[in-house]
């Protein structure tokens, strides 16, 4: 089953524009982590913020986490046609005792020159 | 480069058959997992092995199996294949055994069963 819903399903923007995607999920996590895949490809491992942070800041990406409404999102600022991918997030299952991770839909982010 | 190997890349095989997905970790990764990804599922997760032992088990169906051996290396053995079967399998590894980890993945196998 899938913890988290993302929004939105697809996004197409301009180079240079800002892209926003949220995530929501339902149980309490320990951490959530955001990743990208590009068009069928392997996930590449962007940010991991922990329940207690509330912003966490990776070169041109920033993620935010409001835990009061089990909610996240990942801003990509200045953007290129090299983050056109898919943009997964994944919660823990709040256990400690397993890495089991559960992913939401993703985001298909287009890019456009 | 996530530092995780996966083999073979792609696998076409028909229903009825067993294929083996084999998984090298990162070097010291101890924790591997094993998740599926097809369109009308989404990325699932099936199993985990920390040190080789089984620790976590997620949608894994009882024709699927997978293992640890003493290097860290996993295998994923797939049985009875059905149409339905057919998706990208990923491995990922990380240190430790908990969820306060990153999980580096491997570039996938993507299985086609005809």
């Amino acid at each position: 089953s899938q913890q988290g819903e993302e929004d939105p399903q697809a996004l197409s923007i301009q180079e240079g524009e800002n892209a926003t995607m949220n995530c929501s999920y339902k149980t309490s996590i320990n951490n959530l982590q955001w990743y990208r895949q590009n068009s069928g490809r392997g996930l590449v491992h962007l940010i991991l913020i922990r329940s207690n942070e509330r912003e966490k800041h990776s070169g041109r990406l920033r993620v935010t986490l409001d835990t009061s409404k089990k909610s996240s999102s990942l801003l990509i600022t200045a953007s290129r046609a090299a983050d056109t991918a898919s943009y997964f997030c994944a919660t823990d299952d709040g256990s400690s005792n397993t890495g089991k991770l559960i992913f939401g839909q993703g985001t298909t982010l287009q890019v456009k020159p | 480069d996530s530092g995780v190997t996966q083999t073979p890349k792609h696998l076409i095989t028909a229903t009825g058959q067993r294929v083996t997905l084999r998984c090298s970790p990162r070097s010291g990764d101890l924790s591997v997992y094993w998740y599926q990804q097809s369109l009308d599922q989404g990325l699932q997760f099936l199993i985990q092995y920390y040190n080789g032992e089984e620790r976590a088990k997620g949608n894994i169906l009882e024709r699927f199996s997978a293992q640890q051996f003493p290097d860290l290396h996993s295998e994923l053995n797939l049985s009875s294949l059905e149409l339905g079967d057919s998706a990208l399998y990923f491995c990922a590894s990380s240190v430790g055994v908990g969820g306060q980890e990153t999980q580096y993945f491997g570039p996938g196998t993507r299985l086609l069963v005809l």
